[in-house]
């Protein structure tokens, strides 16, 4: 199992460029979660999506940002117009189906570091 | 509303000394505390969670639901301990709130 792959690992645009990030999760997980870190700051979360379902978007920009998780394909997170403010890395995590209600281990990708230009 | 709190970006210590990464947190309902740790040019892992009681790698972690804090401990430190520590609380579903993340640095 080759873990939770992001990429690219690296993705430089000029402002009002559009950056597209993609996430395949572990085999057999159908949860994944979208995370940004700025410099400096911790991982905040911005979206929880099942396949083909968007269940939690409460950490998205209200404008220029979506995220998908087709049946068939990666999750693809998808900046529009992007900006300076833009630049960081965005983590994605996957997991399997919950189980009792707790929480099961999210697994990390390596992550997308976006600068913008 | 719910936050993690991680006072200290980084902590230096010397192999060998106890390490306490502190952790508070402020939630409503019953909370599910995570550490995570990512080394250097690795992805970020679970190292361990509260609900399992467990020691991984020398590391122990107690909540601490009257002090809202889940410190992180390990009495003698390592120079392969040295990585950045994110403590996370779970908000339902997986949801991870992370803290800013403490970097541990431990020298020989």
């Amino acid at each position: 199992n080759a873990g939770v792959m992001q990429n690219p690992r690296h993705l430089v645009r000029r402002r009002g460029q559009e950056a597209r990030l993609r996430c395949s999760p572990m085999k057999g997980h159908s949860h994944v979660y979208w995370y940004r870190q700025l410099p400096e700051e911790g991982l905040k979360f911005m979206v929880y999506l099942q396949k083909e379902n968007i269940i939690d978007e409460s950490g998205m920009p209200k404008e220029r940002f979506s995220a998908e998780f087709p049946k068939e394909g990666p999750s693809i997170l998808r900046i529009q117009q992007v900006v300076r403010g833009d630049s960081a890395a965005y983590f994605c995590a996957s997991s399997s189906d919950r189980g009792s209600g707790m929480n099961t281990e999210a697994f990390f990708g390596q992550g997308t570091r976006l600068t913008v230009v | 509303a719910q936050r993690v709190t991680q006072p200290e970006k980084l902590l230096s210590v010397f192999k060998g000394a106890p390490v306490e990464l502190k952790c508070n947190y402020s939630y409503s309902g019953s909370p599910e505390l995570f550490w995570y740790v990512q080394y250097s040019r690795q992805r970020l892992q679970l190292l361990l969670r509260h609900i399992s009681r467990e020691s991984i790698k020398g590391f122990t972690a107690d909540l601490n639901k009257g002090e809202t804090s889940f410190h992180l401990k390990k009495p003698f430190a390592q120079e392969e301990d040295s990585a950045m520590y994110y403590c996370a609380l779970g908000g339902g579903y997986n949801k991870l709130i992370f803290g800013a993340g403490t970097r541990l640095a431990v020298h020989p």
